[in-house]
């Protein structure tokens, strides 16, 4: 079966500590997308690669980095910058045709105290 | 700036009747719009979607409308069904690598 694979589900940390979600897929998807969703808010674009070994900033990349060496990962780092880490991650994938849908995974939910 | 809006957090439908959810947005750039369905502590899943070409696209039970003019979507569930009690998001976009989502409608179908 072909998807995103989101790990871990949950994720505690402490303040001041940098913390890497995973996000792997099957799909054989060029482009991948991290998205954060915090309670009352929609959707928000965290960063975006439409291809290996290059990434865009989206609305809300201060205080996160991303990786693009493989077409199948794109892990998500939440430094210690970041000023509200504590929220639902989700990592998403399309094909590179600009009217197929996003792809979800089933989201990291990161707190951090 | 919120660029796409669902103006009802919430609503509540009796089993077999209509559910619609309405979203509104500014950008008139955007052409291409999306309905997403949400669990909690689950992913999005892609409903339907519908080009500005079009002004209706209809996939079984689901039928999406599109007013350009009035910068306004819906999405009309007929009939609702229990298992339809979800958070719905709409997205807008001028390509899929840069959509824009709605704060939510969360959708709950009584018996």
């Amino acid at each position: 079966d072909g998807g995103i694979t989101q790990s871990p589900k949950y994720l505690f940390r402490k303040e001041g500590q940098n913390v890497t979600l995973s996000c792997e897929q099957n799909l054989n998807h060029d482009a991948m997308y991290w998205y954060r969703q915090d309670p009352g808010q929609g959707l928000r674009l965290i960063y975006y690669s439409q291809i290996v070994n290059d990434f865009q900033k989206g609305d809300i990349a201060e205080g996160y980095s991303v990786s693009r060496e493989k077409k199948e990962s794109f892990p998500l780092t939440v430094t210690s910058a970041q000023k509200n880490p504590t929220a639902f991650y989700l990592c998403a994938s399309s094909s590179a045709r600009d009217t197929t849908p996003l792809h979800f995974g089933n989201g990291t939910r990161l707190t951090v105290t | 700036d919120q660029q796409v809006k669902q103006n009802s957090p919430s609503l509540s439908v009796q089993e077999g009747r209509i559910s619609i959810l309405n979203c509104d947005y500014t950008n008139s750039m955007f052409d291409y719009f999306l309905w997403y369905k949400k669990y909690p502590a689950e992913g999005p899943t892609f409903l339907i979607s519908i080009s500005s070409i079009k002004d209706k696209n209809e996939d079984g039970r689901f039928t999406v409308f599109l007013n350009k003019s009035a910068k306004h979507l819906s999405l009309h569930i007929v009939p609702s069904q229990p298992g339809d009690s979800a958070v719905y998001f709409c997205a807008a976009g001028g390509t899929a690598s840069k959509l824009t989502f709605g704060t939510g409608t969360r959708l709950q179908v009584t018996l």
